[in-house]
């Protein structure tokens, strides 16, 4: 079974630093792109950020250039978001969902992860 | 960068109507949009790709049509479990304006 699963959420003060991680199973890894989307309670979904199989493609929103680093371990099946100078309007659910190629659709998604920006 | 709009923001069906919901694009994409369901507290599950295809497992009331930048998510006949949030995705290029808005399909 494909799955995807988050972790690393959790309430932080702003300007603090978290980094969640999104550990796949069920497919070949390194064979897809992958992308973090995060949706602001109550709001719609918001893509963040990208990367290729082979880490060589990163594209980012604008909102979180500079502060947001993606990366991946493609021996540990594993996807990353290190996120520093956090800000209350960073406070979303995150997910971790796998695409299929340079520009694709989005299947499957993690369960998400929670992330709180408050003092 | 590419904006989507959709509309309605909120439609109000009672189960067996017929239901429309319309993606515009701020600029061409070809035929490249999905189409997502969201349940409350859930994950996005891929309902269509390409526009029109029907992902495996998704009932066949679903159905997608469109290209360039005018697109319709069709649901030919509303089920109780069809009542959830409803976003369209561009996927030509990663931008702010990914997604849409979302439509929430209530129980009217």
């Amino acid at each position: 079974e494909v799955q995807l699963v988050e972790s690393g959420g959790g309430l932080v003060q702003p300007g603090g630093s978290l980094r969640l991680s999104c550990a796949a199973s069920g497919f070949s890894f390194s064979d897809y792109s992958m992308n973090w989307v995060r949706q602001a309670p109550g709001k719609g979904l918001e893509w963040i950020s990208y990367i290729s199989g082979t880490s060589s493609t990163i594209y980012y929103v604008d909102s979180v250039k500079g502060r947001f680093t993606i990366s991946r371990d493609n021996a540990k099946n594993s996807l990353y978001l290190q996120m520093n100078s956090l800000r209350a309007e960073d406070t979303a659910v995150y997910y971790c969902a796998r695409g299929y190629s340079s520009t694709s659709w989005f299947d499957p998604w993690g369960q998400g992860t929670l992330v709180t920006v408050s003092s | 960068d590419i904006q989507m709009t959709q509309s309605p923001s909120t439609l109000s069906a009672s189960v067996g109507d017929r239901v429309t919901i319309t993606c515009r694009a701020s600029q061409t994409i070809s035929s490249w949009l999905a189409w997502y369901q969201q349940k409350p507290g859930k994950a996005p599950k891929l309902l269509i790709y390409k526009a029109s295809s029907l992902e495996s497992g998704v009932p066949s009331r679903f159905s997608g049509s469109g290209s360039g930048t005018e697109f319709t998510l069709t649901i030919s006949s509303l089920q109780p479990d069809d009542f959830a949030t409803y976003y369209c995705q561009q996927y030509n290029s990663y931008s702010r304006g990914t997604f849409g808005q979302g439509t929430k399909v209530e129980i009217k």
